[in-house]
C-alpha cells in the first residue's frame, strides 16, 4: 500500500516570491507521483505527473517537481508565485502499473499574499 | 469536448433518504473512481471500477453504493446508512498508466 504525506497544511506567501511545497510517500513499489490544484468548490486539475524518465518534471503555470527516489520525495516548486496561484495542492501516488487508484495526501493551502 | 461531467452540482438531501450522484465521461477511459473530501482530510475513495460490470470498494465504501452498466456511466448512491454524507463527492476516470481526470464535483447536503 502507499501513503503521502505534505508536510505543509498551510504555506502563507508573498507575490512574486519563491514557494516549496513538500511532499513525501511511502511505498513498497515503484510509483508513479502526481500532483493537482484545486480552486474553491471545484474539482481538481492536474499540474504535473511523473511517469518515468527525467526526474524533474515541468508543468503547467510554471510549476516544476523533482522526484528523489532515496528521499521518496517529490516537492512542487515556482520561482515566483501570483496571486492566481492561492489554492488547494495535492500531491498522490499510485503503483506504476495499470489503473490503480491514486492516494492522496491531505493538501497544502497555498495563500499568496499582495 | 472530452471531459466529466457530475450532476447535481449541488444536492440536498434528509436525513433517512438514498440519493443518486450521476458520473459520465467521454473520454473512453475504463477505470473510473469516486472520492469523498472532506475540509483537512484530502480525498478518500470509495469506490472504484477498472473494468463495465466490475468494482471494488475504496477505504470508506459503507453506507456507499455503485453501478457500472456502461463504461460511460458511474452513478454512486449514498444510502441512508451513511450516517455523515454532508461532503463534497468527486468522480474520475483514468488512462492505463496516466494521470486521473476530475469532474467539477457535486457538494452533498443533509438537512
Amino acid at each position: 500500500a502507499q501513503s503521502v504525506t505534505q508536510l505543509d497544511s498551510q504555506v502563507p506567501v508573498f507575490e512574486e516570491a519563491p514557494v516549496e511545497l513538500r511532499c513525501n510517500y511511502s511505498s513498497s513499489v515503484s510509483v508513479y507521483l502526481f500532483w493537482y490544484v484545486q480552486y474553491p468548490n471545484q474539482g481538481l486539475q492536474l499540474l504535473l505527473k511523473y511517469l518515468s524518465g527525467s526526474t524533474l518534471v515541468k508543468g503547467i503555470n510554471g510549476f516544476e517537481a523533482e522526484f528523489n527516489k532515496s528521499q521518496t520525495s517529490f516537492h512542487l516548486r515556482k520561482p515566483s508565485v501570483h496571486i492566481s496561484d492561492t489554492a488547494e495542492y495535492f500531491c498522490a501516488v499510485s503503483q506504476n502499473s495499470g489503473n490503480t487508484p491514486l492516494v492522496f495526501g491531505k493538501g497544502t493551502r497555498l495563500s499568496v499574499i499582495a | 469536448d472530452g471531459g466529466i461531467t457530475q450532476s447535481p452540482k449541488y444536492l440536498f438531501r434528509k436525513e433517512g433518504q438514498n440519493v443518486t450522484l450521476s458520473c459520465e465521461q467521454n473520454l473512453n477511459h475504463d477505470a473510473m473512481y469516486w472520492y469523498r473530501q472532506d475540509p483537512g482530510q484530502g480525498l478518500r475513495l470509495i469506490y472504484y471500477s477498472q473494468i463495465v460490470n466490475d468494482f471494488q470498494k475504496g477505504d470508506i465504501a459503507e453506507g456507499y453504493s455503485v453501478s457500472r452498466e456502461k463504461k460511460e456511466s458511474f452513478p454512486l448512491t449514498v444510502t441512508s446508512a451513511q450516517k455523515n454524507p454532508t461532503a463534497f463527492y468527486l468522480c474520475a476516470s483514468r488512462p492505463p498508466e496516466g494521470a486521473q481526470f476530475f469532474g467539477p464535483g457535486t457538494r452533498l447536503t443533509v438537512l
